[in-house]
């Protein structure tokens, strides 16, 4: 059970491309989403959905887009890499996003931009 | 809109017990949930309360008050290991996190 798998691990980017980060869990969880983290701000929300087909804005939408085919995969995409978008990414997945469930977080994608 | 508000840091010796605290402002939420998190690694599901009162999870016990929109983290018998950030979270389908407490445990 490999649980939420997130790739890539590293990513470095020029300002201005474009890219997908990848997040895919087989728990079969209906609520996926995915944070920012960067020093002293702890996990800020981008963007989450509460199942196929269904996504909402979080904290800190801007500059990035989701979309969600599959129960399976969520994937991130930056439309044009900022600097002021390095960060650490996590994509989590819950049974529910009620809060009630505990939720399960990939190992991250640490983006520098340059 | 929610906030969570955490001490910076805590630094405890090892064998004690510290206290986490955490204040919310929210206009309505599912619960309270805590989070560990070691250095270069990813969060880590702690404890979660859905009703005021405490929960117990071995070592790590959480409380919640939402009369005073007020929760804790205990950490009994530290150890060396238990060093990492600790988060809270409310929880819903926007599960907003703390800025996190960062714990220094000292032999």
């Amino acid at each position: 059970n490999a649980g939420v798998t997130q790739t890539p691990k590293f990513q470095v980017l020029k300002t201005g491309q474009s890219m997908t980060l990848q997040c895919a869990q087989d728990m079969n969880h209906e609520y996926m989403s995915w944070y920012r983290q960067d020093p002293g701000m702890g996990l800020r929300l981008i963007h989450y959905s509460v199942g196929a087909g269904i996504t909402d804005q979080g904290e800190v939408p801007n500059g990035y887009n989701v979309s969600r085919s599959t129960t399976e995969d969520f994937p991130l995409r930056l439309l044009s890499a900022a600097p002021s978008q390095t960060s650490v990414y996590f994509c989590a997945s819950s049974y529910r996003g009620q809060g009630d469930a505990e939720a399960f977080f990939g190992q991250g994608t640490r983006l520098t931009v340059v | 809109g929610q906030s969570l508000e955490q001490p910076s840091e805590v630094t405890a010796v090892e064998g004690a017990i510290v206290q986490i605290n955490c204040t919310y402002q929210t206009s309505g939420f599912y619960g309270l949930s805590w989070y560990q998190q070691h250095d270069g690694g990813a969060p880590t599901f702690l404890s979660y309360n859905a009703l005021d009162g405490l929960e117990e999870t071995g070592r790590f016990s959480s409380f919640l008050s939402r009369s005073d929109s007020y929760g804790y983290l205990l950490l009994q018998e530290l150890q060396m290991k238990d060093s990492a950030s600790y988060f809270c979270a409310l929880g819903g389908f926007k599960t907003i996190f703390g800025a996190g407490t960062r714990l220094f445990v000292k032999a």
